[in-house]
């Protein structure tokens, strides 16, 4: 299976940029590269996917390696709000036309205010 | 517009009762999952349904649980024989599809105590 790696945790000062990276040395050509976050009490919620092109959306940017077995979530301004734990998640083809969304242990994020 | 919908949102049941959680997912999403979330830890992914129909369950972890779906809508989630090893926060997600670039959208759990 193919698996992601993140730091266990991270502090970023508010109104400052966050990088948050992920490793996933073993993605497949036909892996997607989503990332979710959980705040706290609260059920996971989509951030942003991508492929092989680096994704802009309103929350966050995502930066895909060139050889994508790598990938960096950005925000661009963090806030007390963003205080979640991120996931790294490669919905991986499971066979009979569907794609798995299997969940690490992610990165939880503090922001300092 | 709802979102997805889980209920009980809290559940208290004696060890060794039985407890049905139930999910609806938004509508017209075909793909369905649900995962479990020990406190403090990521989430374990439990069963897949595509329609009607399970393609995946491998994550159950005993024969004390099983799901269905009806009508490509609503799922329930089973759990017989309730042991304290089984409280946990009980999410469910649905997504349009079950391609790679379609995003899942996640319930708020139910928080289940077994006591």
């Amino acid at each position: 299976d193919a698996k992601t790696t993140q730091p266990n945790s991270m502090e970023s000062n508010e109104e400052e940029p966050v990088h948050l990276p992920c490793n996933h040395s073993t993605i497949s050509g036909t892996d997607y590269i989503h990332w979710y976050r959980q705040l706290p009490s609260q059920g996971p919620e989509y951030v942003i996917h991508g492929l092989t092109s680096n994704v802009n959306n309103r929350m966050a940017s995502l930066a895909i390696a060139e050889d994508r077995k790598s990938s960096t979530l950005i925000l661009h301004r963090a806030t007390l709000r963003d205080a979640a734990v991120y996931y790294c998640i490669l919905r991986t083809y499971s066979g009979a036309g569907s794609y798995q969304l299997t969940f690490g242990k992610g990165t939880k994020l503090s922001v300092i205010p | 517009g709802a979102g997805v919908s889980q209920s009980p949102s809290n559940k208290v049941t004696e060890k060794g009762k039985d407890v049905e959680l139930r999910c609806d997912p938004i509508s017209g999403h075909t793909a369905l999952y649900w995962y479990r979330q020990s406190l403090g830890q990521g989430l374990e992914f439990l069963i897949y349904f595509q329609g009607n129909s399970a393609p995946d369950k491998s994550g159950l972890p005993s024969d004390r649980f099983s799901a269905e779906r009806t009508g490509g809508s609503v799922s329930t989630l089973t759990i017989q024989r309730t042991q304290q090893e089984d409280s946990a926060v009980y999410l469910c997600a649905s997504s349009l599809g079950a391609q790679g670039r379609t995003e899942a959208f996640f319930g708020q759990g139910t928080r289940l105590t077994v006591v």
